[in-house]
């Protein structure tokens, strides 16, 4: 079955820097990789999403994430924060599985932007 | 319906009562999901359904929960006899399919205070 690390759990960083969330996952072939962002008080938004292809993979809200199979990362980038981003991020590995093992997401990583 | 509706949005019940969480999922989306997201933690799977086929109930914490799924849409979450440690965001969410490459699509959730 497969599994999501996301290693931080809390990560502060000032408006205008630079970004990347870490996300490692275990899967025995080639996964199906999603971001997703969750504002206080809502439901989970799609951010991006890899399933083949180029490995660097543009999302909403000016986010990147990049494949690298040998690392079995999918990191989530974006170059300049804004306040509005602070969020709760998670990560998520689909696979062929039907049912519940379809997807599986990391434990979330919680962004903090100072002005 | 455009998005995935849960209702209530926000519930307060006394210790010992029943609640209900009505999830009402896209339309044409077989696949349904139901997590549980306590104060800064990450998603707790707790059932999914997908179709016709037996739902997968290894995630619901006691007997105390149970879920159900009419007519292949609307589906309803409920507890019995709640405990504070019930008190949490219970988040649906809904997918076009079985395929873990689908696309997940979430509620707002449903905040569940138990005094």
């Amino acid at each position: 079955a497969q599994s999501v690390t996301q290693p931080d759990i809390h990560i502060t960083v000032s408006e205008g820097a630079s970004l990347e969330l870490r996300c490692n996952y275990s899967y025995g072939a080639t996964p199906y990789l999603f971001w997703y962002v969750q504002s206080p008080g809502q439901g989970l938004q799609l951010l991006l999403k890899y399933f083949s292809g180029d490995t660097l993979v543009q999302g909403i809200k000016g986010f990147e994430a990049e494949f690298k199979r040998s690392q079995s990362s999918f990191n989530l980038r974006k170059p300049s924060v804004h306040w509005s981003d602070a969020a709760e991020y998670f990560c998520a590995v689909g696979a062929f599985d039907t049912g519940r093992r379809a997807l599986t997401f990391g434990s979330g990583t919680r962004l903090q932007v100072q002005p | 319906g455009a998005g995935v509706s849960q209702s209530p949005s926000n519930k307060v019940t006394e210790k010992g009562k029943d609640v209900e969480l009505r999830c009402d999922p896209i339309s044409g989306h077989t696949a349904l999901y139901w997590y549980r997201q306590s104060l800064g933690q990450g998603l707790e799977f707790l059932i999914y359904f997908q179709g016709n086929s037996a739902p997968d109930k290894s995630g619901l914490p006691s007997d105390r929960f149970s879920a159900e799924r009419t007519g292949g849409s609307v589906s309803t979450l409920t507890i019995q006899r709640t405990q504070q440690e019930d008190s949490a965001v219970y988040l649906c969410a809904s997918r076009f399919g079985p395929s873990g490459a689908n696309v997940l699509t979430f509620g707002a959730g449903s905040r569940l205070t138990v005094l």
